[in-house]
């Protein structure tokens, strides 16, 4: 079994409706991240999470929300979906004990804003 | 953050050493150089990453410059399956990794 799960894998959605994308670790790891990709470009940090009671803002966070529900689960909202926010969402884990901040990616959701 | 110039794209043929360069010329003292790669869309993949030293494992090698403005990772017998995107990440203490456009390296038959 994958040790960084997404889901759903892929999603279409319409302007306006609010969406959330989950994100499962098995890894143990206390550091998760959510990062999106647009096309032809590199990923972006939109939210990192040190522990459940640690949220920080990455470098894009306006128009997203996050929630730790707990030490494995890691999701992302969009209140408010719109059509620029089309992109391909990744989920990552790290763990500080282990390899130094090598980070560990899920399989991405893909999500369309119509 | 430091900035990094990487190619474009690149090819190589299978079965031969991939050399992908990366310059980062402004990187600061206590930046580590990461490289990750992503395989079509997939979540990135780490690879590799080091200080100044040298550095091998069983995916790559990674060869710093004494004056670390620059490093290359060497895929030491390219295969098919190595066709992807390869990012080089300088990056301190902060949680961020800076993924820019990274370079597509194509293993052709």
């Amino acid at each position: 079994d994958a040790d960084v799960t997404q889901t759903p894998r892929n999603r279409i959605t319409k302007t306006g409706k609010r969406i959330m994308l989950e994100c499962s670790q098995t890894k143990g790891h206390d550091r998760m991240y959510w990062y999106r990709q647009d096309p032809g470009l590199g990923l972006r940090l939109i939210y990192y999470s040190f522990d459940v009671k640690d949220i920080n803002k990455g470098e894009i966070s306006d128009g997203y929300s996050v929630s730790r529900q707990a030490q494995a689960k890691f999701s992302l909202s969009l209140e408010s979906a719109i059509p620029n926010q089309t992109a391909l969402y990744f989920c990552a884990t790290s763990d500080l004990h282990g390899r130094a901040y090598e980070q560990f990616f899920g399989p991405g959701t893909r999500l369309t804003v119509l | 953050d430091a900035k990094t110039t990487q190619p474009t794209s690149m090819d190589c043929a299978e079965g031969r050493a991939a050399n992908l360069p990366c310059n980062h010329s402004t990187i600061s003292g206590n930046e580590y150089v990461y490289w990750y790669r992503q395989i079509h869309s997939q979540g990135p993949q780490y690879i590799i990453h080091g200080l100044k030293n040298n550095e091998t494992n069983e995916m790559a090698s990674l060869i710093i410059t004494e004056d670390r403005k620059s490093s290359t990772l060497i895929l030491p017998h390219a295969t098919l399956r190595d066709t992807a995107v390869y990012y080089c990440i300088p990056r301190g203490g902060s949680e961020k990794l800076v993924f820019g456009k990274g370079m597509k390296l194509t293993v052709n038959p």
